[in-house]
């Protein structure tokens, strides 16, 4: 079975870095299929942040390219997302998914406050 | 980026009422159009993908139909577990970018 798990600081001051890790199980990301960060608002808004493909390359959302980063380590079969220079619209929960147009596999999310 | 419009924002409905939930793409988004399921744990699911085709496991009560910038998804017969919050994503181009949730209440 193919599980998607999140994990990261729950707590960010502005203008540091958000950092996350997607842990997946079941799929080696290397195989096939792209890997997205997708968050939800407060207020239930939802945005494609971008992904990395199994082959390793990358596309952005354009509305974060400045401050987005997505990268990944093979050996242990995990992605991540490094949102820099945060603000307090950053608050929400993030995502990882399986897919870049389709999300068949999600994580179960983890909630990040950006608050001094 | 399409602009996609999900009616109602909110649903009171009963047990086994029919409902209809839809999506209005600001262009023709070519049936690239899916829909996911949202519990009140946060859990995602997929439902359907490419306007009407069923995910993996999901009940044959849920449907989804359209073409061009009108899509709607369809629950037969409401269950206990239905009531959740609703989302369409549109996939035509990118960035892909979703409605902004229509929450399915017990009335």
């Amino acid at each position: 079975e193919i599980q998607l798990q999140e994990s990261g600081p729950g707590l960010v001051k502005p203008s540091q870095s958000l950092s996350l890790t997607c842990s997946v199980t079941g799929y080696t990301i290397t195989s096939g299929y792209d890997w997205s960060w997708i968050r939800k608002f407060p207020g239930n808004k939802m945005e494609w942040m971008g992904y990395i493909s199994y082959s390793g390359s990358t596309n952005y959302n354009p509305s974060l390219k400045s401050r987005i980063s997505i990268t990944r380590d093979t050996s242990k079969n995990q992605f991540f997302l490094q949102l820099n220079s945060v603000t307090t619209e950053d608050t929400a929960t993030y995502y990882c998914a399986r897919g870049a147009w389709e999300h068949d596999y999600w994580g179960q999310g983890v909630m990040v406050t950006v608050s001094s | 980026d399409i602009q996609m419009t999900q009616t109602p924002s909110s649903m009171p409905a009963s047990l086994g009422e029919r409902v209809t939930i839809s999506c209005r793409a600001s262009q023709g988004i070519s049936n690239y159009l899916n829909w996911y399921q949202q519990k009140p744990d946060g859990t995602i699911k997929p439902l359907i993908y490419y306007t009407s085709n069923l995910q993996s496991g999901v009940p044959s009560r849920f449907s989804g139909s359209g073409s061009g910038t009108d899509y709607s998804l369809t629950i037969s017969s409401l269950e206990p577990e239905d009531f959740a919050m609703y989302y369409c994503q549109q996939y035509d181009s990118s960035p892909n970018t979703f409605g902004a949730g229509t929450k399915l209440e017990l009335k």
